[in-house]
């Protein structure tokens, strides 16, 4: 049985700094999805990695994906207030194609 | 158009009521999910269509009826709701069932029963 295990779950941090997001999966599987959550809003998808090594960026975000590691990090650069959200990582069953997400991880950045 | 659009967004109904609640796509994507939501949550998988078909039904109470009368359109009939079934809704397509599961979600029904 897959499971996705996110950490931390709950970040506070000022601007300015870098910090890192993890999701970890338990079994092979060829996609992962990053998304956002804003407080009383839908999901957002941020990053779509497919295959080992993928790396995407979007303005301070970062993603990238270690299939062998089975791990995939949410990188945050110089963060600002707007990234204040809930992040969801999301892991392909192989099997019947449904996703599998993580707790979420509740990032806070003060000013 | 990259949109998912649901409506109502907001819904607050009684115990004996009944109530849809309805998803548009035009994004040409062959799967459609309901999911539920709590607060602090991640978001549960219900339902998933795949080419108009149900698919998957993740042993969702009866009182809970998906029907997706075309390729653009879901709907999830309420019936005979409980308390415990106050939610956020969200509605999801993607493209073609098992080669992209990358989900697009729309804004959400915030569901009351009361």
């Amino acid at each position: 049985e897959l499971k996705v295990e996110q950490n931390p779950l709950f970040l506070s941090m000022q601007e300015g700094k870098n910090y890192t997001i993890y999701c970890n999966y338990s079994t092979t599987s060829d996609r992962l999805y990053w998304y956002r959550q804003d407080p009383g809003k839908s999901l957002e998808s941020l990053f779509v990695l497919l295959s080992n090594g993928a790396v995407k960026q979007e303005g301070r975000l970062m993603a990238s994906l270690d299939t062998k590691a089975r791990l995939s990090t949410l990188h945050i650069t110089a963060a600002v207030h707007d990234l204040s959200a809930t992040y969801f990582c999301a892991v392909d069953n192989n099997s019947n194609y449904q996703l599998i997400w993580g707790a979420g991880t509740k990032l806070i950045i003060k000013p | 158009d990259t949109e998912v659009t649901q409506t109502p967004k907001h819904l607050v109904m009684g115990m004996t009521n009944k109530k849809s609640l309805k998803c548009e796509q035009h994004m040409g994507h062959r799967a459609m999910y309901w999911y539920k939501q709590k607060a602090k949550k991640p978001p549960e998988l219900m339902f998933v269509y795949s080419y108009e078909k149900l698919s998957i039904n993740e042993s969702v109470p009866s009182r809970f009826s998906p029907e997706c009368p075309n390729s653009s359109l879901l709907n999830l009939h309420l019936h005979a709701l409980q308390p415990e079934d106050s939610a956020l809704y969200l509605c999801a397509s993607s493209q073609v069932p098992g080669m992209n599961t990358e989900a697009f979600f729309g804004q959400g029904t915030r569901l009351t029963v009361v």
